[in-house]
């Protein structure tokens, strides 16, 4: 099992550019999520998905849009790139009501 | 609403030495919570949970916290720090559904030879 994999590992953007963050689980888990990890905050919820086809927001959606077209797949789209979005993000997928399984992450610049 | 906090960004310890990293947590309700440990530029890797079982909960890698409600206290510990063991710590609570997690601003483990 590879378990989850975020494409790509590093990223620079120049601001205004738009990109998707790859993220794709082999678990068959129903959740899955997308964190932003900045130094001294923890980890922040952007988005969250409870399925297929079904979304939400998370505590700091602003700026990234998200889709769930398959139970593995479950990009994130960042629209127009902000220097605000200098982060390293984090995918997690999870088995129902229980501990979250981490992709290595994406360090991405913003320029 | 829900909160935790890691009351230390840093800690330093020899090896061989006991380790303790503190999370206190406040939540309206009975929550999950969860240790996780980081590893420098790695994701983030479960450690141990506790889901209103046990009150001591054994971990992987020698770990383990205890789960105070009077003190609203998740501390996790061990007994004999490792090299291997310097990394950063999140100590996470969740009540309710999946999305209401909240993540501590984490602890730097510090291991000296």
């Amino acid at each position: 099992n590879a378990g989850v994999t975020q494409t790509p590992k590093f990223q620079v953007l120049k601001t205004g550019q738009s990109m998707t963050l790859q993220c794709a689980q082999d678990m068959n888990h129903e959740y899955m999520s997308w964190y932003r990890q900045d130094p001294g905050m923890g980890l922040r919820l952007i988005h969250y998905s409870v399925g297929a086809g079904i979304t939400d927001q998370g505590e700091v959606p602003n700026g990234y849009n998200v889709s769930r077209s398959t139970t593995e797949d479950f990009p994130l789209r960042l629209l127009s790139a902000a220097p605000s979005q200098t982060s390293v993000y984090f995918c997690a997928s999870s088995p129902g009501q229980s501990e979250a399984f981490f992709g290595q992450g994406t360090r991405l610049t913003v320029v | 609403a829900q909160s935790v906090t890691q009351l230390d960004s840093h800690v330093s310890v020899s090896e061989g030495t006991p380790v303790l990293l503190r999370c206190n947590y406040s939540s309206s309700y009975s929550p999950s919570l969860f240790w996780y440990v980081q590893h420098p530029n790695k994701g983030l890797q479960l450690l141990l949970k506790y889901t209103s079982a046990a009150t001591l909960v054994k971990g992987i890698n020698g770990f383990e916290a205890e789960f105070k409600k009077s003190e609203t206290s998740f501390h996790l510990t061990k007994p004999s720090a490792h090299m291997s063991d310097a990394a950063e710590y999140f100590c996470v609570v969740r009540r309710g559904g999946y999305q209401k997690v909240t993540f501590g601003i984490g602890t730097k483990l510090q291991v000296i030879p």
